[in-house]
């Protein structure tokens, strides 16, 4: 089946430095891809959308400038952290939507996580 | 806004005993996803339901789909120790929209 790589699995860096996650489709063309965080104990909160060549869509309260998102190719998002606090630290999830023939074969595929510390 | 709620939060499951979670939502989707989550992992797909009156079942899970009431159940029949984990619904409204989850816990 299809599947969606994300790396890295943890990171730990120190606060004020930027980190990159890399969200992969690797059999697939992902025009779509979203970013979610999880706070321990929570459940997952859309951070924004990812289109193939054009801007992301950010959810309300979401900050564009902080949370780099570029989907530069169908097969690679990345989502950068910019000047990471304490408070970032987080369980990042990337998904991608594969489309088949009409709406109905649509899936949807999760990353294996990325769970950021920042010290 | 899209608002999936999901309950109970938590449950306490007594081995060979069935449960059900429960998960309203709010728009007119009739695209309704359950996936499951161990600590530490990311999650793990379990069904997909499309339609109304959709049903599927795999082992002791079975999910139903009732568009016109907007709900959605997760039946546990038999529960054991390997069904320990959080469940999520999520609605499909082009973007996927999370329940709270339900932690389930079961005990012998």
């Amino acid at each position: 089946g299809a599947v969606v790589s994300q790396h890295p699995s943890w990171v730990i860096c120190k606060s004020g430095t930027s980190v990159k996650i890399e969200c992969r489709s690797l059999d697939f063309q992902a025009t779509t891809m979203f970013w979610y965080r999880q706070f321990p104990k929570q459940s997952l909160m859309l951070m924004a959308t990812s289109n193939e060549g054009s801007k992301a869509t950010y959810e309300q309260g979401v900050e564009k400038d902080k949370f780099l998102i570029n989907h530069a190719s169908l097969t690679l998002s990345t989502l950068t952290v910019t000047s990471a606090h304490p408070e970032d630290s987080s369980f990042y999830i990337c998904s991608a939507r594969l489309l088949g023939q009409g709406t109905t074969n649509e899936k949807l595929f999760f990353g294996s996580g990325t769970q950021l510390s920042v010290l | 806004e899209l608002k999936v709620e999901q309950n109970p939060l938590f449950l306490s499951m007594q081995e060979g005993k069935n449960y059900t979670i429960y998960c309203n939502y709010s728009t007119t989707s009739d695209r309704l996803y359950w996936y499951r989550q161990d600590p530490g992992k990311s999650l793990e797909s379990l069904f997909v339901l499309l339609s109304n009156g959709a049903v599927k079942q795999e082992g002791r899970l079975m999910a139903s789909l009732d568009t016109k009431a907007r709900l959605s159940t997760l039946h546990i029949t038999a529960a054991v120790h390997d069904l320990s984990a959080t469940y999520f619904c999520a609605v499909d409204d082009y973007k996927l929209s999370f329940g709270a989850g339900t932690t389930v816990t079961v005990r012998a």
